[in-house]
């Protein structure tokens, strides 16, 4: 079966520090790979989406970036983050489309 | 433009009571799929049904109903005999057939009441 693992859980970093958020997905090839971010109390924002290796589609200008290194890994990345990046960040994955979406269990992040 | 409205920001419902979550969409496109996912406390996107625009008959999966009116464009999450443990925010969702992009509505808070 299908899993998706997402690390860390709970990240606290300062303002301006880099930012590495790391997703990998086991059981399945070529996944379609994707990243939100939900405000407190708030819904889901696509961040970025990749349908294949080191294909990346940007669906909101920010300081983030992210890249497919592998198959089934998605990385989140910040060069110096802000305090508006705090949030609750979600990995997930997909098959063909029009197929349910797959979450990892997030990762909230916290800017000081 | 919203795509997906979700129009219940919260609901309450007795325990052992049914409850409806409201969701209309927006698209001209004839080919595509909704979803409803449920988000405890905890933070998971757990998933629940799925409806294919194509499908003649409204999705269930257990105590989850989905009350598709295509005319109308809503996809209604209908939940049976509430329990406690589906207190959570609920999310509406669509996806295209040739699309790679899901959009999501902003969620309804749901509170079963004991």
């Amino acid at each position: 079966s299908q899993t998706i693992h997402q690390w860390p859980a709970t990240l606290v970093q300062p303002v301006g520090s880099p930012l590495s958020l790391e997703c990998t997905v086991e059981g399945t090839s070529n996944p379609n790979l994707y990243w939100y971010r939900q405000a407190a109390g708030r819904g889901l924002q696509l961040l970025f989406y990749s349908v294949g290796i080191g294909q990346i589609s940007s669906e909101v200008p920010q300081n983030l970036s992210a890249s497919r290194p592998q198959d089934r890994q998605f990385i989140l990345s910040s060069k110096k983050l802000l305090l508006s990046d705090s949030g609750f960040y979600l990995c997930a994955w997909s098959g063909t489309s029009n197929q349910p979406q797959h979450f990892g269990d997030g990762t909230r992040l916290s800017i000081l | 433009a919203q795509k997906i409205t979700q129009t219940q920001p919260g609901m309450f419902v007795q325990e052992k009571e049914a409850v409806t979550l409201d969701c209309t969409y927006d698209t001209s496109d004839p080919s595509y799929g909704l979803f409803w996912y449920k988000q405890p406390s905890s933070g998971e996107m757990i998933f629940l049904i799925y409806q294919g625009s194509y499908d003649q008959q409204n999705a269930t999966e257990g105590r989850y109903s989905l009350n598709f009116q295509k005319a109308r464009k809503s996809a209604n999450l209908v939940i049976s005999a509430s329990q406690l443990g589906d207190s959570a925010m609920y999310f509406c969702a669509m996806s295209y057939y040739t699309g790679n992009q899901f959009y999501f509505g902003t969620g309804t808070s749901l509170t079963v009441i004991p």
